[in-house]
């Protein structure tokens, strides 16, 4: 099964808070599990990625939180923030290509 | 540094007709991608190059779809008889692809309407 399961769809966040969106796999055999985030018209850009030997990855507000044996990862941004505003995607490595999570649209009111 | 550039941004086509949509990598990156991003979808993959052979073409829907990079850097992505299924925002992105450095970087895009 090639699938990335993005949830949720869409989220909205009072600035300050905490966004998390959560991303779940089937394939053992992806390596490397990026996060995009993209901006409408704008093409994805890469934000924090982390390999499956790790379980977490900070970097600034940004977290990635990976549990292997759920096959389950997650991005925790702190203190959003409405420039935050964007769609985000999950994705994770086959080989060579990237398999994408559907997105989630964050939208941080002030 | 320049990023991944794309031309054109946009590109407007009757059904039926050819079209070719071009990327310009980040100088130095072996590795380079196409992927096809519908409205509120995440990008699906298409074609990736390793130097100038396509490496991994398993994501081509069809043989409509074709994609050259004959000197291993700019890459050009052909579609054929164009329908309006086509319509796409069509990404391409560069990686370096040197022992576990293989972020890829995305251009901006080209938006392809078929009318």
């Amino acid at each position: 099964q090639q699938q990335v399961k993005q949830s949720p769809q869409s989220l909205i966040v009072q600035k300050g808070g905490i966004s998390i969106i959560n991303c779940a796999y089937e394939n053992t055999a992806f390596d490397y599990f990026p996060w995009y985030q993209q901006f409408p018209g704008k093409g994805p850009a890469l934000l924090i990625a982390i390999r499956p030997d790790v379980s977490e990855k900070k970097e600034g507000r940004f977290t990635i939180s990976f549990n292997k044996s759920a096959k389950q990862f997650s991005l925790h941004i702190m203190d959003s923030q409405p420039g935050d505003s964007a769609t985000y995607f999950c994705a994770a490595r086959d080989t060579d290509k990237l398999i994408f999570g559907t997105g989630t649209r964050l939208q941080v009111f002030p | 540094g320049a990023g991944v550039s794309q031309t054109p941004s946009n590109k407007v086509t009757e059904k039926g007709k050819y079209v070719e949509l071009r990327c310009d990598p980040i100088s130095g990156h072996t590795a380079l991608y196409w992927y096809r991003q519908s409205l509120g979808q995440g990008p699906e993959f298409l074609i990736y190059f390793q130097g100038t052979g396509a490496a991994d073409d398993s994501g081509l829907p069809n043989d409509r779809f074709f994609a050259v990079r004959p000197e291993g850097s700019v890459s050009t992505l052909k579609i054929q008889r164009t329908e309006r299924g086509d319509s796409a925002v069509y990404l391409c992105a560069s990686s370096l692809r040197q022992g576990t450095e293989d972020e890829q970087y995305f251009g901006p895009g080209t938006r392809l309407t078929v009318t």
